[in-house]
């Protein structure tokens, strides 16, 4: 079955760590995108990415960094310069012919910094 | 700066009774918005959609509508059921120089009572 993976589940990072989340997707989208969400909050645009080896920043972008390699993997690092970063992370991919019912989401990555 | 945000934080509905969740958007020129569920610890699940040369759309047991005068869309849920209890987010689809992205509102938690 297609769909879009992220991985692991759940992370700790100690304070001062770089820490990296992984995205795969088997849809043959062209488009991924990172967000992120805190408590009570809706999705905030990280990062995203139209083609391979070729990204924007969005919304929250500073602390963060991508890399598009390839088209299946969009992997997010997650910084020491990032002062907040336990949060609920989220990966979606998309066609953009399709726009908004194109967008796929994983299930999440759960950061927390101890 | 612009964004979508969404009038009731809660909604307490009864189970069977309909229900309705409302959002407010500021981007007069976004063409494109959907409706997403989310349940806890996952990823948003997408519901309906609709586009703004519409101002309805019906799906199963859901209905979208659009009212761009005033910058407003609903999602009405009927005959609510249990499974329905998650957040319920609106995001908007923007175009721009480097493609589309979804652009969230802060969601509203939808509880249903047995």
């Amino acid at each position: 079955d297609g769909g879009i993976t992220q991985s692991p589940k759940y992370l700790f990072r100690k304070e001062g760590q770089n820490v990296t989340l992984s995205c795969e997707q088997n849809l043959n989208h062209d488009a991924m995108y990172w967000y992120r969400q805190d408590p009570g909050q809706g999705l905030r645009l990280i990062y995203y990415s139209q083609i391979v080896n070729d990204f924007q920043k969005g919304d929250i972008a500073e602390g963060y960094s991508v890399s598009r390699e390839k088209k299946e993997s969009f992997p997010l690092t997650v910084t020491s310069a990032q002062k907040n970063p336990t949060a609920f992370y989220l990966c979606a991919s998309s066609t953009q012919a399709l726009g908004g019912s194109g967008y796929t989401f994983g299930s999440g990555t759960r950061l927390t910094v101890v | 700066g612009e964004s979508v945000g969404l009038h009731l934080p809660t909604l307490s509905v009864q189970e069977g009774d309909n229900s309705i969740i409302n959002c407010a958007y500021s981007n007069s020129a976004s063409d494109y918005f959907i409706w997403y569920k989310q349940e806890s610890g996952k990823g948003p699940q997408f519901i309906i959609d609709i586009r703004s040369n519409m101002d309805k759309r019906q799906g199963q047991r859901v209905t979208v509508l659009l009212n761009k005068t005033v910058k407003h869309l609903s999602l009405q849920i009927a005959a609510t059921q249990p499974g329905d209890s998650a957040v319920y987010f609106c995001a908007e689809n923007r175009g721009g120089e480097y493609g589309n992205k979804l652009v969230f509102g802060a969601g509203t938690i939808l509880r249903v009572k047995s």
